[in-house]
C-alpha cells in the first residue's frame, strides 16, 4: 500500500543549528514533492516544491532534497530560530490531480 | 486578496445533524480541496474540484457532499453527522492541481456530540 512517512517524534534542537527532517514514501512514484509548514490552530502555508529532476531546491535558510531512487526527501532548515517551531508536512504528487500529505514532524527549536 | 476563507471557525453539532461547511477563493483558481486533520495526522483528501461543475472523490468521502456551482465557492455538507467527523476541516486551493502551490484557508474545527 502506499505509505508517506515523516517522523512523529517531535524534534528539539538548540538556536543556530540546522534542522535536517525527513520524508519517506512507497508505492508513489511522484512527479513533485512540497513542503508545508503549519503552526497551531492555523492552515498549512506552502514552502518549497522540487520536482523529480531537481535534486535539490534552496530559498533563503531552507533547502530540500529529493531522492526518487531512496525514495526519500530531507527538508534543511539552517541557522534556526525559535520562530522556526512548528510542524513541517511533506506532501505527494499522488497522480490525481490532488496531493496526498504525511503526518508532519514537529520542530521545536530552544533559545 | 483574501485568499481562501471558510466559515464558521467553530461549531458543535448534535449526532444526526446537518451543516454546511462554506468555503470561497478570491485567486480565481480552477483547484479547490477539502481536507480533514485529525489530532496528530496528516491531511486527509475528502473532496475536490477541477473546476465549476466537476468534482471527484478524494481518499475519505464518506458521509460529506460537495458543489461547485461557481468558480469562487466550494463549500462541504455533512448530512446525518457523525462523532467519526469530529476535525479540522480545511479548503485549499490551487491554480492547476498538485504540481502547484495549495493556498488553505483558516480551518473549521467541527465536535459533533
Amino acid at each position: 500500500s502506499q505509505k508517506i512517512e515523516q517522523n512523529s517524534e517531535a524534534l528539539n534542537i538548540q538556536e543556530g543549528k540546522t534542522a535536517t527532517l525527513t520524508c519517506n514514501y512507497t508505492n508513489y512514484s511522484p512527479a513533485y514533492l512540497q513542503w508545508y509548514r503549519q503552526d497551531p490552530g492555523r492552515g498549512p502555508v506552502f514552502l518549497l516544491l522540487i520536482r523529480e529532476n531537481e535534486k535539490e531546491k534552496r530559498k533563503e535558510r531552507l533547502k530540500v532534497t529529493f531522492d526518487t531512487t531512496l525514495k526519500q526527501s530531507l527538508f534543511h532548515i539552517t541557522a534556526s530560530q525559535p520562530a522556526d517551531s512548528a510542524t513541517y508536512l511533506c506532501a505527494l504528487d499522488s497522480g490525481r490531480r490532488a496531493l496526498t500529505f504525511g503526518s508532519g514532524t514537529r520542530l521545536q527549536v530552544q533559545p | 486578496n483574501a485568499g481562501v476563507t471558510q466559515t464558521p471557525k467553530f461549531r458543535i453539532l448534535k449526532i444526526g445533524q446537518s451543516m454546511t461547511l462554506q468555503c470561497a477563493q478570491d485567486m480565481n483558481h480552477n483547484y479547490m480541496y477539502w481536507y480533514r486533520q485529525d489530532p496528530g495526522m496528516g491531511l486527509k483528501l475528502i473532496y475536490y474540484s477541477v473546476g465549476a461543475g466537476i468534482t471527484d472523490k478524494g481518499e475519505v468521502p464518506n458521509g460529506y457532499n460537495v458543489s461547485r456551482s461557481t468558480t469562487e465557492d466550494f463549500p462541504l455538507r455533512l448530512e446525518l453527522a457523525a462523532p467519526s467527523q469530529t476535525s479540522v476541516y480545511f479548503c485549499a486551493s490551487s491554480d492547476s492541481g498538485s504540481k502547484e502551490t495549495q493556498y488553505f484557508g483558516p480551518g473549521t474545527r467541527l465536535l459533533v456530540l
